[in-house]
């Protein structure tokens, strides 16, 4: 069975820190994830990928995050938190499914930034 | 951005009463999809579309209904509208099945009294 788990459903960084959001997953497939991002009422927006390819990927505005198969994790990182990170992030992982290609939603992380 | 749009925004109804949302886009992508999002669910779908006239079930269908006669209009339709179905929903959709990425609208807010 596929599953996401996000382990924290919020996070508290002060600004200039670093961001760590982390995410457990458990998939019969070799397969693909994403991390997405929700900024207060705004709809989502892709923030990076991991298809196979290299395991540490970088998305948009300075967060990365690396797929370690060996546990099961793609934490998604930033060095240094900005006021405008702040915001709802969700860990999905993505596998086909006859017709359709089936995602799977962690419940998401808050992330606060404090001045 | 990509050209997704939800429509109406917000809407207040009673309960009972019959809601369509619709979603239009202009990126002639194949793949189209109805999710809720509430608090501790995170992100639930409802329906999606794979093709003009062809769609199917998500995790949360019963009392949602949708159509899809061309390429840009997605409309989900609650035929008769409960106090359950508060919620936001998003519209998203996806050119490609190979990658899983989506992109959405910004979501429709919709209230049952």
């Amino acid at each position: 069975a596929q599953s996401v788990t996000q382990l924290d459903s919020h996070v508290s960084v002060s600004e200039g820190t670093p961001v760590l959001l982390r995410c457990n997953y458990s998939s019969s497939y070799s397969p693909s994830l994403f991390w997405y991002v929700q900024h207060p009422n705004k709809g989502l927006q892709l923030l990076l990928k991991y298809t196979s390819a290299a395991t540490l990927v970088k998305g948009i505005n300075g967060f990365e995050a690396e797929f370690k198969k060996s546990e099961t994790s793609f934490h998604l990182t930033k060095p240094s938190a900005h006021m405008s990170d702040a915001a709802e992030y969700f860990c999905v992982v993505s596998y086909n499914a006859g017709n359709n290609r089936k995602l799977i939603w962690g419940l998401g992380t808050s992330l606060a930034v404090n001045p | 951005d990509a050209g997704i749009t939800q429509s109406p925004r917000h809407k207040v109804t009673e309960t009972g009463t019959p809601v369509t949302l619709r979603c239009h886009q202009t990126e002639n992508h194949r793949y189209m999809y109805w999710y809720r999002q509430d608090p501790g669910h995170g992100l639930r779908l409802i329906h999606y579309s794979y093709g003009v006239k062809d769609t199917d079930k998500g995790e949360v269908s019963d009392g949602y209904s949708v159509s899809r006669s061309k390429t840009e209009d997605f409309l989900l339709t609650l035929e008769s509208a409960t106090s359950s179905q508060t919620s936001v929903y998003f519209c998203a959709i996806a050119g490609t099945l190979n990658t899983g990425e989506l992109f959405f609208g910004e979501g429709s807010r919709l209230t049952v009294l």
